[in-house]
């Protein structure tokens, strides 16, 4: 089955532990990208990712950072977390041709005391 | 700068009647434009997207959306509600020659039995 996976779904920590949010997609796509969702402001994006070892800031990426060491894993590090943080996030991956549709994961809910 | 504007944060329709979700957007040279659903505790689903040709996209579900190019406007319709299209939707926007999605922020539909 085509999909995108997340993990963890939900995990709370505390300001400062270093975590990381892992995603992976099977569907041998080139573009891959991160969204943080917050209540009254949509889906922004993090960063993203056009091939292995290329990745771009999106709109929101402080306090982040992404590697892209093989095709199909866009892990999201959080290297010292803060409470402002706390949010639902999504992976999202789609082939390399812009009019393609982005298939998204499920969501990790992250809290951050 | 494009942008994209769900006017509406929720919108009630009883069963049986048509329901439309607004979206309008501001962006230069020909856009992209997609409709997402995401359910309670899920990731968002694709429903539809407009690239080129026919004003009105068919999407799943019984979806379908209006390009307007006049107006910027990309509403979604259905012509009779269901219950289970309870869900939050977002209108999304990507300008022909980059990479970044942007998102509205988001309408709630409501139907009632």
């Amino acid at each position: 089955e085509a999909q995108v996976t997340q993990n963890p779904r939900y995990l709370i920590t505390v300001t400062g532990k270093k975590l990381t949010v892992t995603c992976s997609q099977n569907m041998n796509h080139e573009y891959m990208s991160w969204y943080r969702q917050d209540p009254g402001l949509g889906l922004r994006q993090i960063y993203y990712s056009m091939n292995v070892e290329v990745t771009d800031k999106g709109d929101v990426p402080e306090g982040y950072k992404v590697s892209r060491k093989e095709k199909r894993n866009f892990p999201l590090i959080l290297e010292s977390p803060s409470p402002n943080q706390t949010s639902l996030y999504f992976c999202a991956s789609r082939a390399g041709v812009r009019t393609d549709t982005q298939y998204f994961g499920p969501g990790t809910r992250l809290t951050v005391l | 700068a494009q942008s994209v504007a769900q006017p509406e944060d929720q919108v009630n329709v009883a069963e049986g009647n048509p329901l439309t979700v607004k979206c309008t957007y501001s962006v230069s040279g020909n856009p992209y434009l997609f409709w997402y659903v995401q359910y309670p505790n899920r990731g968002l689903q694709f429903l539809l997207k407009y690239i080129t040709g026919d004003n009105l996209v068919k999407g799943s579900y019984g979806f379908e959306a209006e390009f307007n190019k006049s107006q910027t406007s990309f509403h979604l319709k259905k012509p009779s509600a269901l219950v289970s299209d309870s869900a939050l939707y977002f209108c999304a926007v990507r300008r022909y020659n980059t990479d970044k999605l942007i998102f509205g922020t988001g309408t709630r539909l409501q139907v009632f039995p």
